[in-house]
């Protein structure tokens, strides 16, 4: 049964990067069928999608963050990573990995349970 | 961008009553080429990650009850649960998968009568 799972500092000061691990267990993330994403969700608020990148490395990111995302893959610990730079306190949220099974373009079908990244000084 | 709009905000029905959630996106999200709406639901309940329950606009996900089913094509959608149970009480979102960026509606809140 794949499982995703995110991990990574819970408070991140305003300014600094954020940087959240997904680690893949059950499957190889190096599987041509799927693609793997972050998406977030604000204390209260709905759900935001961030990025989502292929084995290969080809990413796709939000235009609302592109200049401060980076998502990358590291097939080798089967896990793919996030970073948002320049954080605010409209960054805090709580972030998810997700599995994407249609090529490009796709829904979620496998979520993480979701790690709380908190923005303060 | 492709903006996805859930209606009502929230709804109270009464437990085996049926319950109806609205989206509607702001561009068509039906492929012609393959004739797929590409568009899919989801069910959040507290503390928990959203689960996805329809996808392509009609398709059930594994496992998922039957009294869940999806409808619509083009821009408008719709989630039905016939025979509202207690477990079914959450957020529904809907999500476009045409384009990028991938958009989510702002949620619907079920809950008991």
């Amino acid at each position: 049964q794949l499982q995703v799972q995110e991990s990574g500092p819970g408070l991140v000061k305003p300014s600094e990067t954020l940087s959240l691990t997904c680690i893949v267990s059950g499957d190889s993330i190096s599987s041509s069928d799927y693609y793997w994403g972050w998406i977030r969700q604000p204390p209260g608020k709905g759900l935001e999608w961030i990025g989502t990148i292929y084995y290969s490395g080809t990413t796709f990111y939000n235009p609302s963050l592109k200049s401060r995302v980076t998502i990358s893959v590291d097939t080798s610990k089967n896990q793919f990573s996030l970073r948002l730079s320049s954080v605010t306190a409209a960054d805090t949220a709580l972030y998810y990995c997700a599995r994407l099974p249609h090529r490009g373009y796709s829904f979620m079908d496998v979520w993480g349970k979701g790690t709380t990244v908190t923005v303060s000084s | 961008d492709i903006v996805m709009t859930q209606s009502p905000d929230s709804l109270a029905v009464s437990l085996g009553e049926r319950a109806t959630i609205n989206c509607k996106s702001s561009q068509s999200v039906l492929y012609i080429s393959n004739n797929k709406n590409y568009l899919a639901w989801y069910q959040q309940k507290p503390g928990q990650p959203p689960k996805l329950l329809i996808y392509w606009a009609s398709t059930r996900e594994s496992g998922v009850p039957d009294r869940f089913s999806g409808g619509g094509s083009g821009t408008d959608f719709t989630l039905t649960i016939n025979g509202l149970q207690a477990e079914d009480v959450a957020v529904y979102y809907c999500q476009q998968y045409y384009s990028t960026p991938l958009t989510f509606g702002g949620g619907t809140k079920v809950e008991i009568k």
